[in-house]
């Protein structure tokens, strides 16, 4: 089976740095993907990881260390609009397909 | 532009039901994916398709619960008899083949959900 854990709750002032840690244990890992969800809606796609490193698109980073099970996604000049659970989902080969696990999210409220 | 849809939005229905949720992909997508969400469990995995054949449904209960992609333009996922413990956000996605350092990942596009409450 699967196990991921990030915290469940974070606040943070607009403007500022957060980092939001996801560790995972599983067999067969296959990449790593940060979703970000707006209260009542839908999970939108924030980036993947595959190899260790640092991923960046813009305003938002995601980093992979698969030695250590640990990810993190790290949002940078926080806006208002930024506060919703972020989900790190972790992708598994289980030998005949690769299949997807949601950690249960990490709730972001930014305040001003 | 484009968008997965979702038919119902909202479903209530009373126990023992049946109860038909269906889902547009986006177009040329081959990858389909049926998600349940509730408070406790977070999201989880029911079943997936790739070009209408289903290549994992082991997250899905058997005995109440079917997927079906009759088309490559609509999947249908079966609640029969519903119970009260099925009331949950259900999410549709499909897939479109990415590429990153050489591996190939599904970016996942979720459609807006079905909102089950079984009385």
């Amino acid at each position: 089976g699967q196990n991921i854990d990030q915290p469940t709750e974070m606040t943070a002032t607009e403007g500022a740095i957060v980092q939001i840690n996801c560790t995972y244990q599983t067999s067969g890992f296959n990449g790593l993907f940060w979703y970000q969800q707006h209260a009542g809606e839908a999970p939108t796609f924030l980036s993947y990881n595959v190899l260790d490193g640092l991923e960046e698109k813009g305003r938002f980073s995601s980093f992979l260390s698969r030695s250590k099970g640990y990810s993190y996604l790290l949002l940078k000049e926080l806006q208002m609009k930024d506060s919703a659970s972020y989900l790190c989902a972790v992708r598994a080969y289980t030998g005949t397909a690769s299949k997807l696990t949601f950690g249960t999210g990490t709730r972001l409220q930014v305040t001003l | 532009d484009a968008r997965v849809t979702q038919t119902p939005r909202d479903k209530v229905t009373e126990m023992g039901q049946e109860v038909t949720m269906r889902c547009q992909p986006i177009l040329g997508h081959n990858t389909v994916f049926w998600y349940r969400q509730t408070m406790m469990q977070g999201l989880e995995l029911l079943a997936y398709f790739r070009n209408r054949a289903p290549l994992d449904d082991s997250g899905m209960p058997k005995d109440r619960f079917s997927a079906e992609m009759p088309d490559a333009t609509l999947a249908t996922l079966k609640i029969q008899p519903s119970e009260p413990r099925d009331s949950a956000v259900y999410f549709c996605a499909s897939g479109s083949r990415q590429s990153l350092a050489g591996d190939l990942y599904n970016e996942q596009f979720f459609g807006p959900g079905t909102r089950l409450t079984v009385l």
